[in-house]
């Protein structure tokens, strides 16, 4: 059984960087993307970026500039690291794995393993 | 602003069924994916592709769509599904993931 094991700073200052790791356990890393997603106090889900053991990403146009996601395949895990950080960036954020399906039309994708959140918190 | 559009609440009487619906352009080309999120919980999956249920989701969830319109149904609510729901596709691009803005589910 899959599962996704995440860790990272808790508190950070205005202006510091993010940095979060996922590790994937119990199954194939590399037939997969992987994503981040982030909930911040009181509000919904916003998805942050993705990337698969190629390295190959996509990230949220209105946080790329200051994402970068990247993937070790040596150590099944992959990253997140969020710079310039304020309080906007308080959540929670999640790891998930994201299964992809291009056989008949409709394609779809989907998020069906999630980690179990890592509070981050942004203050001076 | 989010892509995927969702009512911010709804509610149903215990036992009866409801409709959540998700309304976005890109889900003319991509299905949505449906997920439950309790307080303080991560999301769990409950529908995905063409009203698939991962294991262990039961069967009075379901899914549809039509045109740019994805609907989750629970049929028989039950207090244990009150949660937040929210669904999930691509933008019209198909780049990038997208969620709805959620929806809140009350069973009276």
């Amino acid at each position: 059984q899959v599962q996704l094991q995440q860790w990272g700073a808790g508190l950070l200052k205005p202006s510091e960087t993010l940095s979060l790791t996922c590790v994937v356990s119990g199954g194939s890393f590399s037939d997969y993307y992987w994503t981040w997603i982030r909930q911040s106090p009181g509000t919904g889900l916003e998805w942050i970026g993705e990337i698969n053991h190629s390295g190959d990403t996509n990230y949220s146009p209105s946080l790329k500039s200051r994402v970068t996601i990247s993937a070790d395949s040596s150590k099944n895990q992959f990253s997140l690291k969020l710079s310039s950080v304020t309080a906007a960036d308080t959540a929670v954020y999640y790891c998930a794995r994201l299964c992809r399906y291009f056989g008949d039309y409709p394609y779809y994708y989907y998020m069906d393993v999630w980690g179990k959140g890592t509070t981050v918190t942004v203050s001076s | 602003s989010s892509e995927l559009t969702q009512d911010p609440a709804v509610s149903v009487a215990l036992g009866q069924t409801v409709r959540i619906t998700c309304q976005g352009d890109s889900l003319r080309r991509y299905c949505a994916s449906w997920y439950q999120q309790k307080p303080g919980q991560a999301p769990v999956l409950v529908i995905y592709g063409k009203n698939k249920r991962p294991s262990g989701i039961p069967d009075r969830f379901s899914g549809s769509s039509s045109g740019n319109t994805a609907s989750l149904t629970i049929t028989g609510a039950q207090a244990e599904d009150e949660a937040d729901y929210y669904c999930n596709s691509r933008d019209t691009s198909g780049n990038r993931g997208v969620f709805g803005g959620g929806t809140n589910l009350t069973v009276l």
